[in-house]
């Protein structure tokens, strides 16, 4: 089955302890992204990469790190989370840059306390 | 920086009413998509409008860009319970980003 899948799917954590949320997509997409989803301001996008090695600053990168050294993989790092972090996180895959759809994972409700 | 602007932020209406979204941007756009995210759940793609004037239709979903492509709208004709959940859109001003409406919630009353 076609997926993109995050984990953890929820996570309490404090301020300053350094995270990671996977990402894996099996579609071998060449473009992900991750977006934060708040209140009142729809998705904003953190990161995106579009292939192995590329790696971009979307609206909102301030406190996050990304890598992508294999293709189905797209981990964000929060080397040192504040409480202005907590929030929904989503990360999605399109074939590529071009192609419109986004296909995304089911979410990573994070805590920052 | 871009932005593009969704309203209304909520809507309530009764089951089969009609129900409509509009986005805006100041600037043109390469490109607008549309999503639909079920409450508790993920952005799950609709469709997405490339041409000026362009209009698609899915089923009661009505999906339509501006011809100065800045602006698009989601129609949904005799809504229905099922059609409840946030819409999304989101634009592209390049191939990289995109910009992410904030959302109108509907709710349909049985």
């Amino acid at each position: 089955e076609a997926q993109v899948t995050q984990n953890p799917r929820y996570l309490i954590t404090v301020t300053g302890k350094k995270l990671t949320v996977t990402c894996s997509q099996n579609m071998n997409h060449e473009y992900m992204s991750w977006y934060r989803q708040d209140p009142g301001l729809g998705l904003r996008q953190i990161y995106y990469s579009m292939n192995v090695e590329v790696t971009d600053k979307g609206d909102v990168p301030e406190g996050y790190k990304v890598s992508r050294k294999e293709k189905r993989n797209f981990p964000l790092i929060l080397e040192s989370p504040s409480p202005n972090q907590t929030s929904l996180y989503f990360c999605a895959s399109s074939r590529d840059r071009n192609t419109g759809e986004l296909f995304f994972g089911e979410g990573s409700r994070l805590t920052v306390l | 920086g871009q932005q593009v602007m969704q309203i209304p932020q909520y809507q309530h209406v009764q089951e089969g009413e009609d129900f409509t979204t509009y986005c805006n941007s100041s600037t043109t756009l390469s490109n607008i998509q549309w999503y639909k995210q079920r409450p508790g759940g993920h952005p799950v793609f609709l469709i997405q409008l490339v041409k000026s004037g362009e209009v698609k239709k899915q089923k009661r979903l009505t999906f339509q860009f501006g011809e100065a492509k800045k602006n698009s709208s989601l129609h949904i004709t005799a809504t229905q319970t099922t059609d409840v959940g946030t819409y999304f859109c989101a634009g592209r001003y390049n191939f990289n980003k995109f910009y992410f409406g904030s959302g109108t919630k509907l709710n349909v009353k049985p």
